[in-house]
């Protein structure tokens, strides 16, 4: 059964950049994608952008243009999350997704465990 | 930009069924999924494709499908299934992933 492993909490200065990684084990990695999501404390889900490893094609809501970047390693089915520009308001637990299982649609099917990003002086 | 809209919260007792609407423009070409959070956990898929549900997520769960809007049912709601809910779809185009604002269902 294919596992999303996240890396840990980071606290982070105004201004500074944070990168999250999402590791997959136990599947394959290439062939689905990768999205991410992130919760502010008490607040809804928020989708950020996703990476297709195998086209290596990134998609950004609109929101996020120019202050995040995914990317993803094959080599060693990880994917990563480059917020920069942070301010306080992104203070959140950030969240790798699997969508694209064969019959699901664009399903999220599989999460990460979540990493929480604090941003504060 | 695109947006999925549903009630902030929803009340029921046990054993009674709860309606959880979502509604947004590009539901008729964009399939809907829900997903159902606990305090402090990751989401969980809970239906996929309007109304498919995932193997392990009890039968009292469903979903369905009407214009604009879609529709999570929780037939017979138990104490467990007090969590938020959120729908989620994409734009027009199908690139673009949104979610809902969640609904928290509260079981009284």
């Amino acid at each position: 059964q294919v596992q999303l492993v996240q890396s840990g909490a980071e606290v982070k200065k105004p201004g500074s950049s944070v990168k999250v990684s999402c590791k997959a084990s136990g599947g394959t990695f290439s062939s689905y994608a990768i999205s991410w999501v992130r919760q502010a404390p008490g607040q809804g889900l928020e989708w950020m952008g996703r990476i297709i490893p195998i086209l290596g094609i990134a998609n950004y809501a609109q929101k996020f243009q120019g202050r995040v970047t995914i990317t993803a390693d094959k080599s060693t089915s990880t994917a990563y999350m480059e917020l920069s520009s942070l301010r306080s308001e992104d203070t959140a637990v950030y969240y790798c997704a699997r969508a694209g299982r064969a019959g699901t649609g664009d399903a999220f099917d599989i999460w990460g465990q979540g990493t929480m990003v604090t941003v504060s002086s | 930009s695109y947006e999925l809209t549903q009630p902030p919260s929803v009340s029921v007792s046990p054993g009674q069924t709860a309606r959880i609407t979502c509604s947004g423009d590009a539901l008729p070409k964009q399939y809907a999924y829900w997903y159902q959070q606990k305090p402090g956990q990751a989401p969980v898929l809970v239906i996929y494709k309007d109304s498919e549900r995932p193997s392990g997520i009890p039968e009292r769960f469903s979903g369905s499908s009407s214009g604009t809007t879609v529709t999570l049912t929780i037939s017979g709601v138990q104490a467990e299934d007090e969590a938020d809910y959120y729908c989620q779809s994409a734009d027009s185009s199908g690139t673009y992933k949104v979610f809902g604002g969640g609904t928290k269902l509260t079981v009284l």
